[in-house]
């Protein structure tokens, strides 16, 4: 079965800085895919960005990006020039018939 | 326009008087899934459907039930909530388990139960 694990329940950035925010995963596939979700306090699921594992090349999607090292099996989300609307829960999570995602990282933006 | 539709939006009853969570998308999805969110826990999977009448357990299925009897509507069933099950609880549907297409997520369902 796959496990997805996220080790930072909180984070904190100062806008306009950069931040990673850490996911690792098990599974004993070769070919899947990950996403990263954000959950605003509206409550809402918004991907925010996904990778494919037999891509070798980083996702990104405008100021999101993120840091795919498949042998070490982390799939980190990197966000660049972070905005007071970045602000949420952020969501890792591997794309099967069962999930799984990871706790969440609580993401506070300090203007 | 796609979405998931979930009802209600809130909800506070007592422990033992059963309700139903509905949850309709429109998008001829196959999969369709159900999870509680806890403050600390992420999103547990309750039971997901690859198919019309095709359900399966997730991680936290007791006290639940599930039916899929149309493509397009997969309610969930609490038959006696107890207030463990207080949670906020989302719906979500793609067009397979697996690959490229993210899952699309209702606006989510607050239970409590008292």
């Amino acid at each position: 079965a796959q496990t997805v694990t996220q080790s930072q329940p909180e984070m904190s950035v100062q806008e306009a800085e950069t931040v990673t925010l850490s996911c690792t995963y098990d599974t004993s596939e070769s070919d899947y895919y990950l996403f990263w979700y954000k959950q605003p306090p509206s409550r809402q699921m918004i991907l925010v960005i996904r990778q494919e594992a037999y891509k070798q090349q980083n996702a990104t999607e405008n100021r999101f990006s993120v840091n795919f090292q498949k042998a070490a099996k982390s799939f980190s989300l990197k966000i660049s020039d972070s905005q007071l609307g970045d602000a949420a829960m952020y969501f890792c999570a591997y794309r099967s018939a069962v999930g799984p995602f990871g706790k969440g990282t609580k993401l506070t933006v300090n203007p | 326009e796609a979405q998931v539709t979930q009802n209600p939006r809130y909800l506070i009853t007592v422990t033992g008087k059963k309700l139903t969570v509905t949850c309709s998308q429109n998008m001829n999805h196959e999969y369709m899934s159900w999870y509680r969110q806890d403050p600390g826990l992420g999103l547990r999977q309750i039971y997901y459907s690859m198919n019309v009448e095709v359900t399966d357990k997730g991680d936290v299925p007791e006290g639940y039930k599930v039916s899929r009897k149309e493509k397009r509507n997969f309610p969930l069933i609490l038959e006696s909530p107890s207030p463990n099950q207080t949670s906020l609880y989302f719906c979500a549907s793609s067009l397979s388990a697996r690959g490229y297409q993210p899952q699309h997520f209702g606006d989510g369902t607050r239970l409590s139960i008292l």
